[in-house]
């Protein structure tokens, strides 16, 4: 069984391209989460995600940021325009149950690799 | 206030001593608690999950909640120099749509 995995490893893009990156969560998983990570810093959550929707993206820019989880294929953080200060690693996160369900029960998220994305 | 804050270290325990990692957080009506290990360059994972107030034991590791004060704590017995990592104290908040991860305490255990 596969676990999470994201593509690509590293990105490396200009100062206004787009970078797109994406996430497949383990098989049997419907809900995705992203995060970013600064250097030295934790994980500031984006986005979390079920298929066809958005859950909550309040941790998400309001402008250049935009994700989607469609029916069939990768989960996909799409990052318009970008600049320097988005350098950062982005991890995408499934599990096979709600956040919900970690009230009374052991919840986990399973972490992808991570894309490193330089913006240069 | 940050919702979930941690020292970020960097903290130095010599092998075979325990660690003592803390984290305090801000939302009264968390529910579920998380500590995660990263390694440099690496993706986090989970070694600890607590829900219940009180003491979570699991080998090495013992997890303890006390939500009155708002505040969970992973002690490390035995420390390996393997055990040298970030760890992330990360909370699920009340509103249940989102887990909230601190910004990690960097552990070196010296040998």
């Amino acid at each position: 069984n596969a676990g999470v995995m994201q593509n690509p490893r590293h990105l490396v893009r200009r100062r206004g391209q787009e970078a797109r990156l994406r996430c497949s969560p383990m098989k049997g998983h419907s809900h995705v989460y992203w995060y970013r990570q600064l250097p030295e810093e934790g994980l500031k959550f984006m986005v979390y995600l079920q298929k066809e929707n958005i859950i909550d993206e309040s941790g998400m820019p309001k402008e250049r940021f935009s994700a989607e989880f469609p029916k069939e294929g990768p989960s996909i953080l799409r990052i318009q325009q970008v600049v320097r200060g988005d350098s950062a690693a982005y991890f995408c996160a499934s599990s096979p149950l709600p956040p919900t369900s970690g009230v009374r029960m052991t919840y986990e998220q399973y972490f992808g690799p991570g894309t490193r994305l330089t913006v240069t | 206030q940050k919702e979930v804050e941690q020292n970020s270290g960097p903290l130095s325990v010599p092998e075979g001593a325990i660690a003592s990692l803390n984290c305090t957080y801000s939302d009264r009506g968390s529910q579920s608690f998380f500590w995660y290990r990263q390694y440099s360059g690496k993706s986090p994972e989970l070694i600890m999950f607590i829900y219940s107030n009180g003491d979570k034991e699991d080998g090495r590791f013992t997890a303890q909640l006390n939500k009155a004060s708002q505040y969970v704590s992973l002690l490390i017995r035995d420390s390996q120099p393997s055990d040298s990592a970030t760890y992330l104290c990360a909370v699920l908040y009340s509103s249940a749509s989102k887990i909230i991860f601190g910004s990690g305490t960097r552990l070196s255990i010296r040998p």
